[in-house]
């Protein structure tokens, strides 16, 4: 089973349509991501949550908000959609560091969004 | 801000051989990560092999391996005896020491052929 997963995994809305990602994670990590993935480019962080209280932007916030449901559930939604909020969104998890270092990040297989 | 470059869009390489993908960096900061993720037809994102900055050793993860240059900024990826499943995109990744964003450059596709 994987440790990550992403519901959906493609989605087509229309513009104005609001819209939610959900992230699941049995890795028992404390930390969790969302990134987006445009053609040709790298991730960008959108969000990151380093407890269920603790909620961060990151890089490109506006336009989302997202929700810690609980340690292993973390949401994103597009309150009203755009087109170029068309990308694959990533979610990921890393763990708290356990010594020296920062934490490695694991990431779900992604959802493409397509917003018309 | 962290930059992340990759300045090969695009590399091809024959099964068995060995091929390098190039990054570079730029950072103020002294303790820092760097990370090679791979990301197959998939799409998924996997990670293939990390350094920790204070590590002089260059890290390896059976065939990959990496050549980092901390004072040139730079984090190579070598691929020895390439396999057809190593065709992908790769991305070289930068951490800081607060764990809190990958900064990602643009990604090199790797194509291995028969």
């Amino acid at each position: 089973d994987a440790d990550v997963t992403q519901t959906p995994r493609n989605r087509i809305t229309k513009t104005g349509k609001r819209i939610m990602l959900e992230c699941s994670q049995t890795k028992g990590h404390d930390r969790m991501y969302w990134y987006r993935q445009d053609p040709g480019l790298g991730l960008r962080l959108i969000y990151y949550s380093f407890d269920v209280k603790d909620i961060n932007k990151g890089e490109i916030s506006d336009g989302y908000s997202v929700s810690r449901q609980a340690q292993a559930k973390f949401s994103l939604s597009l309150e009203s959609a755009i087109p170029n909020q068309t990308a694959l969104y990533f979610c990921a998890t890393s763990d708290l560091p356990r010594s020296r270092g920062t934490d490695t990040q694991y990431f779900g297989p992604g959802t493409r969004l397509t917003v018309l | 801000a962290q930059t992340v470059t990759q300045s090969q869009p695009e590399m091809s390489v024959q099964e068995a051989e060995t091929v390098t993908l190039s990054c570079t960096y730029d950072t103020s900061e002294n303790n820092y990560y760097l990370f090679w993720y791979k990301q197959p037809p998939s799409r998924q994102m996997i990670l293939v092999i990390r350094q920790e900055a204070y590590k002089q050793q260059n890290a390896t993860e059976n065939r990959f391996s990496v050549n980092f240059q901390k004072a040139a900024k730079s984090f190579s990826l070598k691929i020895s005896d390439s396999q057809l499943g190593d065709t992908a995109m790769y991305f070289c990744a930068f951490n800081n020491n607060a764990g809190n964003m990958l900064t990602f450059g643009g990604g090199t596709r790797l194509m291995v052929k028969p």
